[in-house]
């Protein structure tokens, strides 16, 4: 199956700073989206980018299909954005659902 | 437009016990998946229904099944617990219809279950 490598594991910033989060994978997908975990455990959906660049606010995603990236940029962090951010990617061929696979998420810790 | 909901939020079950989870997909979206979460790692797909038929499944035994109603609800059963099945499960819906793995997911809250 695609394996999928999220960098750094852990990160902690001070409020107002930037940071940006990488996601590996092994094999070529039709599908990849960025989810932020809040302490509470709902999974909130960023970004579905398969390809390409979006930007919603202070956060804007990057993936390089062909190099088989992508990146999340936060920009002037807050201490809400602390949690877990997850990379999760899945390659849909027409047949049954294998459904995405995640990586092991990036903890950021904001400080204030 | 409501989101997807889970109950329970938390549950604890015991050693070779049964439960079932109940999720409610968000409005419209008649595709839901269900994701087990062991603490520490990033979720892990179990299966997923499209018009009341599971149609993808991940490397779960089948004592984890499920079920899609009419209304696009779902429900997650699994059979004699194993304490390794102590874990965060979650619900996702997304709304294409086609079951595809090229759809966003909308998640819940999740469901905590403790297998003592």
């Amino acid at each position: 199956g695609i394996q999928v490598e999220q960098s750094p594991p852990d990160l902690i910033l001070q409020e107002g700073a930037n940071s940006t989060l990488r996601c590996n994978f092994s094999d070529s997908v039709n599908n990849l989206q960025w989810f932020h975990q809040n302490p509470w455990g709902q999974l909130i959906n960023l970004f579905y980018i398969p390809s390409g660049t979006k930007q919603n606010g202070r956060l804007s995603a990057t993936t390089v299909a062909t190099e088989r990236y992508s990146l999340l940029y936060i920009s002037s962090s807050q201490t809400t954005d602390s949690g877990v951010y997850f990379c999760a990617v899945g390659l849909y061929s027409g047949g049954g659902a294998d459904g995405l696979t995640f990586g092991k998420g990036t903890h950021l810790i904001i400080q204030p | 437009e409501t989101g997807v909901t889970q109950s329970p939020t938390h549950l604890i079950k015991t050693r070779g016990q049964q439960v079932t989870l109940r999720c409610s997909s968000q409005s419209g979206h008649n595709t839901v998946s269900w994701y087990q979460q062991a603490l520490g790692q990033g979720p892990q797909f179990i299966f997923q229904y499209y018009r009341e038929e599971e149609n993808g499944r991940g490397n779960f035994p089948p004592r984890f099944s499920g079920l899609q109603f009419p209304n696009y609800s779902s429900e997650l059963n699994v059979n004699a617990l194993e304490l390794d099945d102590s874990a965060l499960y979650l619900c996702a819906s997304s709304s294409t219809g086609r079951g595809a793995t090229n759809e966003k997911l909308f998640f819940g809250s999740g469901t905590q279950l403790s297998v003592l």
